[in-house]
């Protein structure tokens, strides 16, 4: 199985940085995503890595150590629409479904404050 | 392109009562599956497909049944509701043979049990 940590809560002011930090524990590392979710919504796709190293799209950046097990997602430049749960999700070729299916971590709350 | 549809959006049962939630797709996409979201808990896989007539349970299959007659249809079935099954249901599809390839969701059902 896999265990996917993720900090319940955070705060942060518009215009700051903020880091999101995500850890994982698989057997059959095969990706891991970052979600942003807006509260009543569905989930949107907002980053993908395989490799180590960093993402940048935009505002938006995601970092990977397979070795540490861990991830970040940055958001810069932060903006009140950015308010929403930001989920980590792994997929694990170890798991049921193979390369299809994403574990999803329980999200973090963001709130952008003026 | 509509995407992932699931309907109905919002739906209150009385216990014992049985129900479908629908979901298509117009993306061809092999994959499906059904998550249900918690307050705390996080995303959770009731049950996934990887194509038509193939179908697998999930973390959290129990009470739920599911089919994949099509590639585009993926219907969720409750087959007698209980309380605990009161939460928000998202239907998601991705392909199957990309590395990278995230899943895309539905806008959601917020069920409740009464």
């Amino acid at each position: 199985g896999q265990n996917i940590d993720q900090p319940t809560e955070m705060t942060a002011t518009e215009g700051a940085i903020v880091q999101i930090n995500c850890t994982y524990q698989t057997s059959g590392f095969n990706g891991l995503f970052w979600y942003q979710q807006h509260a009543g919504e569905a989930p949107t796709f907002l980053s993908y890595n395989v490799l180590d190293g960093l993402e940048e799209k935009g505002r938006f950046s995601s970092f990977l150590s397979r070795s540490k097990g861990y991830s970040y997602l940055l958001l810069k430049e932060l903006q009140m629409k950015d308010s929403a749960s930001y989920l980590c999700a792994v997929r694990d070729l170890a798991s049921g479904a193979g390369s299809y299916q994403l574990t999803f971590g329980k999200g973090t709350k963001l709130s952008v404050i003026p | 392109n509509a995407g992932v549809t699931q309907t109905p959006k919002f739906q209150v049962l009385k216990t014992g009562q049985s129900m479908t939630l629908q979901c298509a797709q117009d993306m061809n996409h092999e994959y499906m599956s059904w998550y249900r979201q918690d307050p705390g808990m996080g995303l959770r896989l009731i049950h996934y497909s990887v194509g038509a007539g193939i179908t697998d349970q999930g973390e959290v299959p129990n009470g739920y049944n599911v089919s994949r007659s099509t590639t585009e249809d993926f219907p969720l079935r409750l087959l007698s509701a209980a309380p605990s099954q009161t939460s928000v249901y998202f239907c998601a599809s991705s392909y199957r043979r990309q590395a990278g390839n995230t899943i895309y969701f539905g806008e959601g059902s917020w069920l409740t049990v009464v």
